[in-house]
């Protein structure tokens, strides 16, 4: 089992640029989700989903929009890059019987020039 | 005032020390309480959830105080491989995670 991959795990942006982050689990989980990770701050919720074909907003939502065609992938983009969005991001996904139990990807490192 | 706050650290305690955290939330109306790990520049893990009874596991003991709205993470007999960051994690409900910024801590030879 892989658990939670995350593709790219670092990239370079410059402003106004756009790019996909993929995410995939192989865990069979209903639920997944983005988050965004800045020195100072907790981790904070920018999408979620709770199932294929359903997504919706978390704390951050504004920049990003999400889409989960497949059960096992969640992507994440940016359409128009801006510095601010300059932070690393974490997959998670979680059994809906558990979901507290957050499994966490490695994570990607997006700097944004 | 933060969600959710806790000591940066670094908390710096030599191998064999016992060390505990505190974390403080602001939300009377949280129901869930959790730890998790993340080492350097890795992904977090969750260590325990914190129960009303208090809860261990090997050498970890987390604590919850609804009163005084504050959770705790005691660790004893530290090891070197206790280093990294802890993250406290409160549940406003589903989906609603509030993550602190992490307690750093060093496990010293």
């Amino acid at each position: 089992n892989a658990g939670v991959t995350q593709t790219p795990k670092f990239r370079v942006l410059k402003t106004g640029q756009s790019m996909t982050l993929l995410c995939a689990q192989d865990m069979n989980h209903e639920y997944m989700y983005w988050y965004r990770q800045d020195p100072g701050m907790g981790l904070r919720l920018i999408h979620y989903s709770v199932g294929e074909g359903t997504t919706a907003k978390g704390e951050v939502p504004d920049g990003y929009n999400v889409s989960r065609l497949k059960k096992q992938n969640f992507l994440l983009g940016l359409e128009s890059a801006a510095p601010s969005q300059t932070s690393v991001y974490f997959c998670a996904s979680s059994h809906r019987d558990k979901e507290y139990e957050q499994y966490f990807g490695p994570g990607t490192r997006l700097t944004v020039t | 005032r933060k969600e959710v706050e806790q000591d940066p650290g670094p908390f710096n305690v030599p191998e064999g020390a016992t060390v505990a955290f505190n974390c403080t939330y602001s939300n009377s109306a949280s129901q869930s309480f959790f730890w998790y790990r993340q080492d350097c520049r890795k992904e977090p893990k969750l260590l325990m959830s914190v129960y009303s009874s208090g809860n261990e596991d090997g050498r970890f003991t987390a604590q919850l105080n609804r009163a005084s709205q504050y959770i705790s993470l005691l660790i004893r007999d530290s090891k070197l491989s206790d280093s990294a960051t802890y993250l406290c994690v409160v549940s406003l409900g589903t989906y609603k995670y509030i993550f602190g910024t992490g307690t750093r801590l060093k496990v010293l030879a």
